[in-house]
């Protein structure tokens, strides 16, 4: 079936240490999503790209950047993992800007 | 931050029982979205309602939508224990900016 792949589900990494989040769609969808999301709140947009132009949140802090090397795969790259930085980090697409979104199970990031 | 806000915060109701959740948002829109979280997994899409509408169905599932009050409902009759989740509703804010915006989320518990 058609899905949005997050790998690994789980990570584990040290504080410091820099750490790739990554994502695949098989929707062939134009923009994809990164979300943080921490405990029982909402989830955060980090940054978006449309094809290959990438948008970032003005709060994103510098500590986030992501590629995007074709369609299928968007990364999160973390430089320099902190203990705050341990969260879901949730990837959506979705063909049409603004539509209906269509999530990866998420990746759940604990920082020792 | 243009975030909705979801009422109530949480809600534990009887299986067979019906379920209201509400949610506030800020800004003009072009759509409403309703999206279900299972613990500690993505996001699912349940419904999108656009600012032209004021109702829609999908199966147990009623949304409605008022644009003069900047707020949306979404109903579920006749719950049951799957039904046991987190709820968001998101927005897309009417100029065009290629993403959502995330309310606060409601968490449903059905007691069996």
């Amino acid at each position: 079936d058609a899905m949005v792949i997050q790998n690994p589900r789980y990570q584990v990494t040290q504080f410091g240490k820099p750490v790739t989040l990554s994502c695949s769609q098989t929707l062939n969808h134009n923009v994809m999503y990164w979300y943080q999301q921490k405990s029982s709140q909402a989830p955060k947009l980090l940054f978006h790209y449309y094809d290959k132009d990438f948008n970032n949140e003005a709060d994103t802090p510098d500590n986030f950047q992501s590629r995007r090397p074709n369609t299928s795969f968007c990364f999160l790259d973390i430089r320099s993992p902190g203990l705050g930085d341990a969260a879901m980090y949730l990837c959506a697409t979705t063909q049409l800007a603004g539509e209906t979104q269509y999530f990866g199970p998420g990746t759940r990031l604990l920082v020792l | 931050s243009q975030q909705g806000e979801e009422d109530p915060q949480a809600l534990s109701i009887q299986e067979g029982e019906n379920a209201t959740m509400n949610c506030s948002y800020k800004t003009s829109i072009n759509n409403l979205q309703w999206y279900r979280q299972n613990s500690g997994r993505g996001l699912v899409h349940l419904i999108l309602i656009r600012s032209n509408e004021r109702e829609k169905h999908s199966g147990r599932l009623r949304v409605t939508l008022d644009t003069s009050k900047k707020s949306s409902s979404l109903l579920i009759t006749a719950s049951r224990a799957a039904d046991t989740a987190s709820y968001f509703c998101a927005t897309e804010e009417n100029f065009g900016n290629e993403k959502l915006t995330f309310g606060t989320g409601t968490r449903l518990t059905i007691i069996p």
